[in-house]
């Protein structure tokens, strides 16, 4: 079956340090994928996009890779601040689906000072 | 306009009442999609419009569900005979074209849908 598979944990970590948010997917082949930022109560703002032919993509502190191979992509924030700490979403956008988006279940970040 | 906007923010409704949920896009987006989001749970898809090609549909749960884009700006999603299963944020987006584009959709804040 397919599937979309984000960090079922919240993740708590340090002012300072680098949160890694995993992004796994199951018998999709996807077209690109988009990284969106949700705080309580709020819709999606999106981050960054990054599509099949590419490794990597920055933006600011934040960094994201995409692994068709292991069918994982990867977000990072470097330096992370309080500010930071929302549930983060991955969207999977397929070939021949127009703009339509997958999305997984989100990953609630939490930066402590 | 600025954003998306979504009205009512807010919804209430008895079990089997209609009810219609709005979205302005931002002017100028081709694209509108609808999505609902359960409590803890990710984002559903529902349906999407582009230009004046013909919506994807794949996503609405039941015939009760159904949406309309009026002169490809404002759509209303109405639920009929609503559920309780149905109670869920509905969240709107648009974005200048379908597929892939490097800005992203835009979300609006979502109408929250309560049905007791």
């Amino acid at each position: 079956s397919q599937k979309i598979e984000q960090n079922s944990e919240a993740l708590n970590i340090q002012e300072g340090k680098t949160a890694t948010l995993t992004c796994n997917y199951t018998n999709y082949s996807p077209a690109y994928l988009q990284w969106y930022r949700q705080d309580p109560g709020r819709g999606p703002v999106f981050l960054l996009l990054i599509r099949e032919n590419e490794k990597e993509k920055r933006k600011e502190r934040l960094k994201v890779t995409f692994d068709t191979t292991l069918k994982q992509s990867l977000f990072h924030i470097t330096a992370s601040q309080p500010a930071d700490s929302a549930t983060y979403l991955c969207a999977l956008g397929l070939y021949n689906q127009g703009g339509k988006l997958i999305f997984g279940q989100g990953t609630e970040l939490s930066v402590k000072p | 306009g600025a954003g998306v906007s979504q009205s009512p923010s807010n919804k209430v409704t008895e079990k089997g009442k209609d009810v219609e949920l709005r979205c302005d896009p931002i002017s100028g987006h081709t694209a509108l999609y609808w999505y609902r989001q359960s409590l803890g749970q990710g984002l559903e898809f529902l349906i999407y419009f582009q230009g004046n090609s013909a919506p994807d549909k794949s996503g609405l749960p039941s015939d009760r569900f159904s949406a309309e884009r009026t002169g490809g700006s404002v759509s209303t999603l109405t639920i009929q005979r609503t559920q309780q299963e149905d109670s869920a944020v509905y969240l709107c987006a648009s974005s200048l074209e379908g597929t892939g584009v490097p800005g992203g959709y835009t979300f609006g804040s979502g109408t929250r849908l309560t049905v007791v």
